[in-house]
């Protein structure tokens, strides 16, 4: 009863540097997400892949890149992590982009110094 | 475009005390609605859901109907615990389109 797995858990990055965070779900699902965390701000949507193959732009896209490597893994990179940039990172999955719930992760705790 | 309005608390209760957090919602389609617990340190966990009007969500002795004539789906529990202590969100989708949540509710149980 894996679900949606992240990895790592904990992260801590000098500005500038870069990272992938990987996010890989066992449920057979066609659509993806990555979300971030802040206090006070909610869940918005980073990025998202309806299905394999296709991704796309949510709500704060700017300095992050994804990559839907197959059907079950989804990763999310940040090419010149920005202390902006600290927060927490969440995976999600569902069936389809549909009315269909999401699935998390226990999430990415990340930190920019 | 969509949206959701949530109470933002904190909500502070007695423990066995009765829980309402507030949900509405505005959607140009017919969307399912959800409610997600997040407890400290972990992901969001799915509460309960329902995906038609008048439908009713239960579950872990929470309730929430889906009201389409007030756009509301607001959550109950008729006698809190201090384990239930968390931050809840009121989330909606429809086809085609993205998750929209709420900006969560903490929920804080005392003894």
């Amino acid at each position: 009863n894996a679900g949606v797995t992240q990895t790592p858990k904990f992260q801590v990055l000098k500005t500038g540097q870069s990272m992938t965070l990987q996010c890989a779900q066992d449920m057979n699902h066609n659509s993806m997400y990555w979300y971030r965390q802040d206090p006070g701000m909610g869940l918005r949507l980073i990025y998202y892949s309806a299905s394999e193959g296709t991704t796309d732009k949510g709500e704060v896209p700017n300095g992050y890149n994804v990559s839907r490597l197959n059907k079950r893994e989804f990763s999310l990179r940040l090419e010149s992590a920005a202390p902006s940039q600290t927060s927490v990172y969440f995976c999600a999955s569902s069936a389809d982009l549909s009315n269909q719930p999401q699935h998390f992760g226990d999430g990415t705790r990340l930190s920019i110094l | 475009g969509d949206s959701v309005t949530q109470m933002e608390g904190p909500v502070t209760l007695s423990e066995e005390a009765f829980l309402t957090i507030n949900c509405t919602y505005t959607a140009t389609g017919y969307p399912s609605l959800f409610w997600y617990v997040q407890y400290p340190g972990e992901g969001l966990q799915l509460l309960l859901k329902a995906t038609k009007a008048d439908d009713k969500g239960s579950n872990k002795g929470f309730e929430a109907t889906y009201r389409k004539e007030t756009t509301s789906f607001h959550l109950e529990k008729g006698s809190v615990q201090v384990s239930d202590s968390a931050v809840y969100f009121c989330a909606l989708a429809d086809y085609g389109q993205n998750f929209v949540f709420g900006p969560g509710t903490r929920l804080s149980v005392l003894p």
